[in-house]
């Protein structure tokens, strides 16, 4: 089936450190999508993505949809400890109905 | 604000129960989704209904069944727990709207059988 690879799998950054993490496709994808999921929680929708090329800022956090509708980023800057957990990506495919999700990169951040 | 709900945050059940999972959202949307989560499996599709009284099934459908009554709703029911079921279960919603579908999660809930 069709796959997202999400990269890194794990990351330990010290605070005020910029992020960014990464999440690639083998087909074309309509949406990007990412979400942080904290421990014990459900995750919650940082950003969505809709068109080839956008960039969107949420706060501290930019996403883009990648040019060839194969990838996208996250970039997080000056990180804050409230940044731990673990953040997903989600598309979907042109033709499909199902939402795929990455693996998901956890992220730590030493004070 | 979009919100879904889950009916409980933790639960405990036994081998062999009949386990009942809810799921409410208040954003009318067409779609709800069933998704188990365990360590290093990501998030793994059960079910989804895009209507009332639709349902079909995703990856690993297997020991599970589900319930679209109202629209609001989406119920996932385990006819006979066992061991293997123990897994954090998220519920999701979106709706139906181009090529578009963003997903909104509820809490979870941590299901343990024993």
């Amino acid at each position: 089936g069709q796959q997202l690879n999400q990269s890194p799998q794990s990351m330990f950054i010290q605070e005020g450190e910029d992020v960014s993490m990464n999440c690639t496709s083998s087909s074309i994808f309509n949406t990007w999508l990412w979400y942080k999921q904290d421990p014990g929680e459900g995750p919650v929708l940082l950003i969505a993505l809709y068109k080839a090329g956008e960039l969107t800022s949420n706060g501290r956090l930019t996403a883009q949809f990648g040019i060839t509708r194969k990838g996208s980023f996250l970039n997080i800057s000056a990180s804050i400890p409230s940044d731990v957990g673990i953040y997903f990506c989600a598309g979907r495919p042109t033709g499909g109905f199902k939402t795929i999700f990455g693996a998901g990169t956890r992220l730590f951040v030493k004070a | 604000d979009v919100k879904v709900t889950q009916s409980s945050r933790y639960l405990v059940k036994r081998t062999g129960e009949k386990v009942f999972l809810e799921c409410v959202q208040d954003m009318d949307h067409e779609n709800m989704f069933w998704y188990r989560q365990d360590p290093g499996l990501g998030l793994r599709l059960i079910y989804f209904s895009y209507d009332v009284k639709m349902k079909e099934k995703g990856d690993i459908p297997e020991g599970y069944s589900v319930s679209r009554e109202k629209k609001e709703r989406f119920s996932l029911i385990l006819e006979s727990a066992s061991t293997n079921q123990t897994s954090m279960y998220l519920c999701a919603s979106s709706a139906t709207s181009g090529s578009t579908d963003t997903q909104y999660f509820g809490p979870g809930t941590r299901l343990t059988v024993l």
